[in-house]
Order: C-alpha cells, then sequence, then structure tokens
C-alpha cells in the first residue's frame, strides 16, 4: 500500500464543532485529493491540492476547507459540522493529476450527531 | 461537464457466470476512463485503464466512444471478484480531477 494514513480513523462529534481529518502521505506525492463517499452518489471530490499553499474546489466544497502547509499533509476542516456531513471520508494521492493512478488511504468515518 | 453513471447499484451473479458492470460518460473532450475496485477491508484501487487495453484479473474494458460507455467484462466470475467497483473518468486536458460513478456493488453467488 502507498503510504498514507489519515486521522482519525473514527469520529462522532455533534452538530457545530470543528472537525479537522488530517492526511499524511510519505511518496512525496504532488497532488492530493478529499473525496467522501455516500450511498448512491459514490465517491464526490471535496477540495483537491497541486503543490504546498496550492488548493482548489472539487464539486461538494461547501461547508469545508483545506490547507497543505507540508508536502505531506493535507487537511480537510469541517468548520462546524452538520449532519449532512456524516459520511466516509477518503483522502488520495498521485503523482500527476487526472490521468494519473490514484492512491487512496483507508478512509475516516465520521458521525455527526 | 464531467459525468459517470453506472445503472446498477447492486448486480449479483453465479460462479462461472459471465459478469459485467455497466459505465456511461457524459464529456465534451477526449476522455480517459478508469475502474477501480474496493474489497471488503480493502481500499480502494486502481484495476484498470482504457488507455493500457490490458486484461487485469481477467477483467476487461473497452471505450466506445460512440455509445459513451466504458463497460467492465469478465467472462467467468469466481468470488473474489465480489466487490464494490467504480468507473472514474478524467479529461486530458487542463486541470483535471477525477469524477467516478455511484458505483456497483457486485455478489459472486457460490
Amino acid at each position: 500500500d502507498a503510504g498514507i494514513t489519515q486521522s482519525p480513523r473514527h469520529k462522532v462529534t455533534e452538530t457545530g464543532t470543528p472537525v479537522t481529518l488530517r492526511c499524511h502521505q510519505t511518496e512525496n506525492h504532488r497532488y492530493m485529493y478529499w473525496y467522501r463517499q455516500d450511498p448512491g452518489h459514490g465517491l464526490r471530490l471535496i477540495h483537491y491540492s497541486y503543490g504546498v499553499k496550492d488548493t482548489d474546489k472539487g464539486e461538494v466544497s461547501d461547508g469545508y476547507s483545506v490547507s497543505r502547509s507540508k508536502t505531506e499533509d493535507f487537511l480537510l476542516t469541517l468548520e462546524s459540522a452538520t449532519s449532512s456531513q456524516t459520511s466516509v471520508y477518503f483522502c488520495a494521492i498521485s503523482e500527476r493529476n487526472g490521468g494519473g493512478e490514484l492512491f487512496f488511504g483507508e478512509g475516516s468515518r465520521l458521525t455527526v450527531l | 461537464a464531467q459525468r459517470v453513471t453506472q445503472p446498477e447499484k447492486l448486480l449479483s451473479v453465479f460462479k462461472g457466470a459471465p459478469v459485467e458492470l455497466k459505465c456511461n460518460y457524459s464529456y465534451s473532450g477526449s476522455p480517459e476512463l478508469f475502474w477501480y475496485v474496493q474489497y471488503s477491508r480493502q481500499r480502494l484501487q486502481l484495476l484498470l485503464r482504457h488507455i493500457s487495453r490490458e486484461s487485469i484479473k481477467g477483467f476487461t474494458a473497452d471505450l466506445n466512444k460512440g455509445e459513451t460507455s466504458f463497460h467492465l467484462k469478465k467472462p467467468f466470475a469466481q468470488e473474489e471478484d465480489s466487490a464494490m467497483y467504480y468507473c472514474a473518468l478524467s479529461g486530458r486536458q487542463g486541470a483535471q480531477k477525477l469524477v467516478f460513478g455511484q458505483g456497483t456493488r457486485l455478489t459472486i453467488n457460490p
């Protein structure tokens, strides 16, 4: 498996609280992505990064922010969690955008009560 | 806009039977198509991509631009093929993001 770790792997929180998910890679890949996985919707891109401090929005970015201060870390923050953000979140990395193979983390299951 | 549609949420076939997972896409440019698979308790991983035109674990997929499809096929299903399968699309130019379909859960019955 590619060197990608996500933390925490499981989290239960209450509506309105802030939550930060961390993705850490040891592959020195340039591109990093955050997806959410929901039944009936597959995987949907939240945000992605194409370098340190370079990020852009995906198709479901509302309510989420990201930061990438180092090549190896990509943080996803929910400023004020809502029940609609209950999901499984996957981080992925790739050497090149789009056409390259994505390597996925194990996922972080977030439940917002 | 890029869009991927997998019409079947669930697909169940018997071991040894042929299997076909459908994938249709919408994209105005020249796409790159992929199939990703998630086995139980494993990470999502690339199964195959259309540009390599290879067979992985007995699976093949042909890009049909006329029908805008990229169906995944295997002539004889095996129990270890049971998994969640995602079709994905990426455009070839500019800033590209991988867009996934809704996924098909394939179950192979003994």
